[in-house]
């Protein structure tokens, strides 16, 4: 099963949006509405910060954001801050023995 | 509060058996499944599987199939990952989490570091 990709890095400045992309297979992403996006601080539990594409779990910021199109799914953060600068990881589950596959990771860093 | 707490930091010699462990409370603990995941070194997330409390019921993915073992204690609501022999590359950061039928990986235990070195 191979991971879904992420690209390595991005960056951006407090106060703007940014956009993640998560690509996948018509085995995961393409055909399930079941993508998680994780926040995870070096150190610190990984974090739910989007489930079934879209969904916030309490307590998430509203500036958190997810879609899907096709194969592909997005994680939008809108009015970065200094403390959103983590690693992002979206999963996907999949038809696979493996259940859930994840991408690779995104660092993002906030000038 | 849902919440999963791992047991501490492992260093361990090439070989050598292991068990960490992973402790639920804050919810019914038989009828969520626990899932694995490594994070080695500078790298990634991988998912290692699942496991049932209920009923023990067990899901490798298959890049960990036949190097470790999952297993539970109903009776004190904890979670098992185990090695029959260590080798260096299984150094890494371990996590435990709820898993949800849609793939949803919530709450995460705080991980427990193992590092296998001679």
């Amino acid at each position: 099963q191979s991971a879904l990709t992420q690209p390595a890095s991005v960056s951006g400045s407090p106060g703007q949006s940014i956009t993640f992309s998560c690509a996948g297979t018509s085995s995961d992403v393409g055909d399930y509405n079941y993508v998680s996006w994780y926040q995870h601080h070096p150190g610190k539990a990984p974090k739910l910060m989007i489930y079934d594409v879209s969904n916030r779990p309490s307590g998430v910021s509203n500036r958190f954001s997810g879609s899907k199109s096709g194969n592909t799914a997005s994680l939008t953060i809108s009015g970065l801050r200094a403390e959103d600068e983590a690693d992002y990881y979206c999963s996907s589950y999949t038809s696979s023995r493996a259940l859930v596959v994840f991408g690779g990771g995104t660092k993002l860093t906030v000038l | 509060e849902v919440q999963l707490v791992q047991s501490g930091a492992e260093v361990k010699k090439p070989g050598e058996p292991l068990k960490i462990s992973c402790k639920g409370s804050g919810y019914s603990f038989t009828t969520y499944w626990i899932g694995w995941v490594r994070q080695m070194p500078g790298k990634g997330l991988e998912w290692m599987g699942i496991i049932y409390p209920g009923d023990s019921g067990t899901r490798y993915s298959p890049s960990f199939q036949g190097q470790v073992t999952f297993s539970v204690d109903k009776s004190i609501s904890t979670a098992y990952l185990q090695w029959s022999g260590l080798k260096a590359s299984d150094t890494a950061m371990y996590y435990c989490a709820r898993y949800s039928s849609s793939g949803k990986v919530d709450p995460w235990g705080q991980g427990t570091l193992v590092t296998v070195s001679s």
